[in-house]
């Protein structure tokens, strides 16, 4: 079946500029994750998605960063006026039962440089 | 939160050496570890986890073991092969279950 997708797969933008970032997880998979993933560095986590709603936002690094979940699946990641630093990867996840106790699939990722 | 730490963050192998990676973490209330293997400009994917009722679980040549009262579970590649390079990390839930916290994660490179 399908696995995650996320779109686009590069975005190159200009510092100040927003960035919507786009994944589609496996279908009827409830849980969502967003991770940021900087060059040679591990997974940050930024928010994860039960259904819906966002029970953990912690990670988020500003509030310049949000994201939102319709339809217990797709989710968009906006991030406004960015800056140089927010060029990373940022990956998506998902999980079939509704917590981290089970396998997360995870997308191609989005590949963000703020010039 | 949980609080995970992986060692080492490099590791460098002969090919058909074993490989160790260990990871302690700090919530006594995690009850599932899983290990991704993520190559070179891909996506992580899950190449073995473990849950807290089990002691070991071998798959091949990868096996994982859980020691519950030290907090404290390691990545055994035995035999190793250059497909084998990538980077691996570890994950612990925590108390929070719908949150995992990875490692930092260990590169291993395999010399052939």
């Amino acid at each position: 079946g399908a696995g995650v997708s996320q779109s686009p797969s590069n975005k190159v933008t200009e510092k100040g500029k927003d960035v919507e970032l786009r994944c589609d997880p496996i279908s009827g998979h409830t849980a969502l994750y967003w991770y940021r993933q900087s060059l040679g560095q591990g997974l940050e986590f930024l928010i994860y998605f039960q259904g819906n709603s966002a029970p953990d936002k912690s990670g988020l690094p500003s509030d310049r960063f949000s994201a939102e979940r319709t339809g217990g699946s797709v989710s968009t990641l906006t991030i406004q006026r960015t800056q140089q630093e927010d060029s990373a990867v940022y990956l998506c996840a998902s999980t079939r039962g509704g917590s981290s106790y089970n396998e997360q699939f995870f997308g191609p990722g989005t590949r963000l440089t703020v010039l | 939160g949980e609080n995970v730490e992986q060692h080492p963050s490099t590791l460098s192998v002969q090919e058909g050496d074993s490989a160790v990676i260990k990871c302690t973490y700090s919530d006594s209330a995690s009850n599932y570890f899983p290990w991704y293997k993520q190559e070179l400009g891909k996506r992580p994917q899950l190449i073995i986890d473990i849950r807290s009722n089990v002691g070991e679980k071998k798959d091949q040549r990868i096996a994982v073991t859980l020691n519950k009262t030290a907090k404290h579970f390691s990545l055994h590649i035995t035999e190793t092969q250059p497909e084998d390079s990538a980077v691996y990390f570890c994950a612990a839930p925590g108390t929070n279950a719908g949150k995992s916290t990875f490692g930092d994660g260990t590169t291993l490179t395999v010399k052939p």
